[in-house]
Order: structure tokens, then sequence, then C-alpha cells
């Protein structure tokens, strides 16, 4: 059974740029998450989705940040304009949809390079 | 709100040696707790989990936690420590009870394991 599915597994990006991560969760899990880790902190919840909705995005910078988890293909974290702030790991995790499975499986992570 | 509070950001043991990473949760209700460990440039894997059941947790790779709801606690322990535990350990909770799915981290313990 294939675990959470995370590509690139590295992203170069010039400053303005926009960087595209993906992610595919594990088969059977609708719930997608993704976090971010910046040097040296701790990782930050960003958004929560099910398919074809945005659940919780309490954690999502309000500007250039946006995500989406379509009916098909996977899911996709977009950040446009990149800044060097940006470059940090981005991880993506996902559950299964039964109430009480709360366990949430991580991918490998994109990290993301500003220039 | 809730919070997560790990004690000491760099643990040094000897091969051998007891294991032991402290966190204290901060809420009213017990949450689900985790303990997940990350590798260098890699992502997280989930070593444990408590979810209202036995308070006293076994995980992977030999390690456990104990649930204590009078201290709000979740301390980490493996009796023996090895070479290949070096690795940074991180406690996350998700609160119950309010719909919640997003894993709220400590800021993490950096485990150094000395031969």
């Amino acid at each position: 059974n294939a675990g959470v599915m995370q590509n690139p597994r590295h992203l170069v990006r010039r400053r303005g740029q926009e960087a595209r991560l993906r992610c595919s969760p594990m088969k059977g899990h609708s719930h997608v998450y993704w976090y971010r880790q910046l040097p040296e902190e701790g990782l930050k919840f960003m958004v929560y989705l099910q398919k074809e909705n945005i659940i919780d995005e309490s954690g999502m910078p309000k500007e250039r940040f946006s995500a989406e988890f379509p009916k098909e293909g996977p899911s996709i974290l977009r950040i446009q304009q990149v800044v060097r702030g940006d470059s940090a790991a981005y991880f993506c995790a996902s559950s299964p949809l039964n109430p009480g499975q709360e366990t949430q499986y991580f991918g490998p992570g994109t990290r993301l390079l500003v220039l | 709100a809730q919070s997560v509070t790990q004690l000491g950001s760099h643990v040094s043991v000897s091969e051998g040696a007891l294991v032991l990473l402290r966190c204290n949760y901060s809420s009213s209700v017990p949450p689900y707790l985790f303990w997940y460990v990350q590798y260098p440039n890699q992502g997280l894997q989930l070593l444990l989990k408590y979810t209202s059941a036995a308070t006293l947790v076994k995980g992977i790779n030999g390690f456990e936690a104990e649930f204590k709801k009078s201290e709000t606690s979740f301390h980490l322990t493996k009796p023996s420590a090895h070479m290949s535990d070096a690795a940074e350990y991180f406690c996350a909770v998700i609160l119950k009870g309010t719909g919640r799915r997003a894993l709220t981290f400590g800021s993490g313990t950096r485990l150094q394991v000395q031969p």
C-alpha cells in the first residue's frame, strides 16, 4: 500500500515565480492536510481539504497561497510570486474518512528554495 | 487555546541509556495525542498515539508513552537508546469536540545518541 506521495521532492524558484506542490494521499484516504516547516521552527498547519472542499484554511497566509483538492488528481498547494521567506519544507498528510480516525500519515515533503 | 510544550529542544543520551522526551499539553479536555519522529530530510513517521483507550501506549521501535491526565503529560520513553534513534521527535495534539482536525505540534526535541 503506497504511502502519501509528494512531488517534487525539491523545488527551486526565483523570487516572483510560482511554485506548485503536489500531494497524492494514501489509497482510501479522503482528507488532506498541508503543513509548513520553516527553518529552525516547528511544523505549522496551513490547510485541511476534502475532495473539492476546503474545510479549514485558518493557517494559510492571506495572500499568494492557495490550495485545492479536485475530484480527480492530487491536491495542489500553489504559491504565487514566491519570496525568500517562503523557503521551507512543505508536508502533506492524509487521513481516512471514518469518524474517530484522527491519525494523519505524512509524505516525504517538498523542500522549496527561493533564490 | 490548545498548546503543546516540549521541554528540552536537545536531549543527549548514551547508547543503551534510557530515553525520556517530555511533552505537556494545555487543554481542559484530554486531546488526541501523538508522537512523530523525523529523520534528517525526511517526512514524519508516526511512533504512537493516544486516543482515550489504554493510558500506556506502545509504539514502534520500542518506544512507549504514558498519558497522565493529572499532569497533562504524554512523555515518550524508550528503555535503551540505539544509535538509530537519533532524530527529531515531535509531540502533537488534536483537540476533541471542536470539529478541527489540524495537528498542533510542539517545537520538537532533537535526540542525540552518543556511542
